[in-house]
């Protein structure tokens, strides 16, 4: 079972807000990933870290920013939220070749 | 670029029916495949995989074959159940890609009735 952690499970914020997803995984990895999952289901990659001090944008581009400052926390910003954001917000992480990816539960961001 | 099409669903099934669900790829050199499963109100659990060709893929009693002349790796189960129900999602990893970006398809509802 994957000891990947995320927080809040279900956001609903107003307008202009600065909100913060935390993600943590327990397993060590090196690699750490976070998609946005539009309502159609489709993932999309915005994201990811190699390690520590190592953040790269996806294929998605995305006004939210993330930092690794520790191995087991990914955390994702977004400065001042809109409509648009609304969207489920998956983490997840990988170690060596990434082969396997192990993801969180989610969380469902909704921006009225 | 690497790409992944997934047959559109969604899919309704009776219980005990037999599952397939196409998935094929572009991509170059020689990628793992991967299928995914996301129940509801859940992240994405890794289903199967297979890293070359001809390898067979099983878990659950679903399969998938990785076939490089076909470019294909269909997920199939001979009697599903309602906990079956879930979205299913096709994945590669480009042989070359050393920090593990996994590209997918636009996943596959699937409904099963009892």
């Amino acid at each position: 079972e994957a000891d990947i952690y995320q927080t809040p499970r279900y956001l609903v914020i107003g307008t202009g807000k600065k909100i913060t997803l935390e993600c943590s995984q327990t397993m060590g990895h090196d690699k750490m990933y976070w998609y946005q999952q539009d309502p159609g289901m489709e993932l999309h990659l915005i994201h990811y870290s190699y390690g520590v001090n190592s953040t790269e944008k996806g294929d998605l581009s995305s006004e939210s920013t993330v930092s690794r400052i520790r191995t087991e926390h990914f955390p994702l910003t977004l400065e001042s939220a809109r409509p648009s954001h609304t969207s489920q917000y998956l983490c997840a992480s990988s170690e060596g070749q990434g082969v396997i990816q192990y993801f969180g539960a989610g969380t469902r961001l909704s921006v009225l | 670029g690497n790409s992944v099409t997934q047959m559109e669903g969604p899919v309704t099934l009776s219980e005990e029916a037999f599952l397939t669900i196409n998935c094929t790829y572009t991509a170059t050199g020689y990628p793992s495949l991967f299928w995914y499963v996301q129940y509801p109100g859940e992240g994405l659990q890794l289903l199967l995989k297979a890293t070359k060709a001809d390898d067979k893929g099983s878990n659950k009693g679903f399969e998938a074959t990785y076939r490089k002349e076909t470019t294909s790796f269909h997920l199939e189960k001979g009697s599903v159940q309602v906990s079956d129900s879930a979205v299913y999602f096709c994945a590669l990893k480009d042989g070359g890609t050393s920090y593990g970006k996994l590209t997918f398809g636009q996943g596959t509802i699937l409904t099963v009735h009892p």
